[in-house]
């Protein structure tokens, strides 16, 4: 079965303080790992797609990487803005579309 | 590009009521995909719809039901709605590319059912 699991469920940060979120994942052949961020009342904004181990992509401060069996996404220097919720969601290979998601990490900029 | 537009943005209803909700992908997307959003248990898939036809569906019982019509719209329906229907719904909108397909979400509705 089909397994996402985030950690941690919430992490405070000082402004400039980098770290790393975490995704853990269990699929019967992945098409592609998926993050996104979420605001409060909005839809999950699109941030990466990573498709084999060793990939990485970066945008701004955010970079994500992938081995095969997690996914980090590392923050560097956050600012208060980075506030949100970050999602993790895989795709398998059945040829199924669907995204299965992780619950998410809740983080939060301290200015 | 317009992004993907859901309405209504927030609903209220009634237990055994039946409510529709509305999506509008990206202008030239075909594949359209609903989940739900809880506090506990995240986001779920409902169903995936392209070129008006299912070809996809999630573990929901029979009250959730959805369809697309020829200009890609696609709306979702809950037939008589439970408290725990209470969520945010989310609709996506797929794009292909070379290097596989991204999923762009709506702003959502918000249900709550009394």
């Amino acid at each position: 079965e089909d397994q996402v699991t985030q950690s941690p469920e919430a992490l405070r940060l000082q402004e400039g303080e980098s770290s790393s979120l975490n995704c853990s994942y269990t699929v019967s052949g992945l098409r592609g790992l998926f993050w996104y961020r979420q605001d409060p009342g909005k839809g999950p904004e699109f941030l990466f797609t990573l498709y084999s181990a060793g990939e990485e992509k970066e945008k701004e401060r955010l970079k994500a990487t992938l081995t095969k069996k997690e996914s980090f996404l590392h923050i560097t220097a956050p600012k208060p803005e980075d506030s949100a919720t970050y999602l993790c969601a895989v795709q398998a290979e059945t040829g199924a579309n669907n995204l299965f998601f992780g619950t998410g990490t809740r983080l939060t900029v301290i200015p | 590009k317009a992004g993907v537009t859901q309405t209504p943005r927030y609903l209220i209803k009634t237990r055994g009521q039946q409510v529709t909700l509305s999506c509008s992908p990206i202008s030239g997307h075909r594949s359209v995909s609903w989940y739900q959003q809880t506090p506990g248990q995240g986001l779920q898939f409902l169903f995936e719809y392209f070129s008006e036809t299912q070809r996809n569906k999630g573990n929901f019982p029979g009250r959730f039901s959805g369809r697309q019509f020829s200009n890609s719209r696609s709306e979702m329906n809950v037939s008589t709605l439970e408290l725990g229907d209470s969520a945010l719904y989310l609709c996506a909108s797929t794009v292909r590319g070379a290097g596989g397909q991204t999923q762009y979400f709506g702003p959502g509705t918000r249900l709550l059912v009394l």
